[in-house]
């Protein structure tokens, strides 16, 4: 079945400590997106890649980083200069192209946490 | 500036009718997407709205007013499983970005 594959589900991070969080879609889909959902608040933009090797920050995007080497895969890395990383991500895919009707996608998530 | 408001909070009774509103102001207008969202799981698409009017896919029905601003969801046969956040999201124009609202927590009781 396609769909979207993040991993891991849960994540724990020391201080000062870079992780990666996976997503992996199957779907064929060409844009791929980052999302960081805080307890009431909705979700917020972090990166998104429309294609392979081009991705562009969305409206938090300090302290995160992202590469798109391939069309199925779009990992996050959560630098050590994000200082409040503590957040649930989501990862969402879509087929772009211009064509507005269709949804985006979502993964179950990864909640990392800070020890 | 780009803004979506929805109410926080909003409960219901099993079998009822629920409608729930949200309002946008973006810069530039390409669709409306309404999320359900259950705790800690991943949001689910359930409509789509680009002209003005009424989508209505079973239970769940979405309405949409560019000219206002405004959309709403409504539930109707309300279930116990419809206990849920449920995401407003525009689609700004020119680019597959959405902008989401803080979503609607809606309990449904017996």
């Amino acid at each position: 079945d396609g769909g979207i594959t993040q991993s891991p589900k849960y994540l724990f991070r020391k201080e000062g400590q870079n992780v990666t969080l996976s997503c992996e879609q199957n779907l064929n889909h060409d844009a791929m997106y980052w999302y960081r959902q805080d307890p009431g608040q909705g979700l917020r933009l972090i990166y998104y890649s429309q294609i392979v090797n081009d991705f562009q920050k969305g409206d938090i995007a300090e302290g995160y980083s992202v590469s798109r080497e391939k069309k199925e895969s779009f990992p996050l890395t959560v630098t050590s200069a994000q200082k409040n990383p503590t957040a649930f991500y989501l990862c969402a895919s879509s087929i772009s192209r211009g064509l507005s009707n269709q949804p985006q996608h979502f993964g179950d998530g990864t909640r990392l946490s800070i020890l | 500036g780009q803004n979506i408001d929805q109410p926080t909070e909003m409960t219901a009774t099993e079998g009822a009718i629920v409608q729930i509103n949200c309002t946008y102001q973006t810069s530039g207008f390409n669709g409306l997407f309404w999320y359900q969202q259950h705790a800690g799981e991943a949001p689910t698409f359930l409509s789509y709205n680009v002209l003005d009017g009424l989508e209505e896919k079973g239970r769940f029905s979405s309405f949409l007013s560019r000219s206002k601003g405004y959309s709403y969801l409504l539930l109707k046969e309300l279930q116990m499983k419809d206990s849920a956040s449920y995401l407003c999201a525009v689609r700004v124009y020119n680019t597959d970005k959405l902008i989401f609202g803080t979503g609607t927590r809606l309990q449904v009781f017996p």
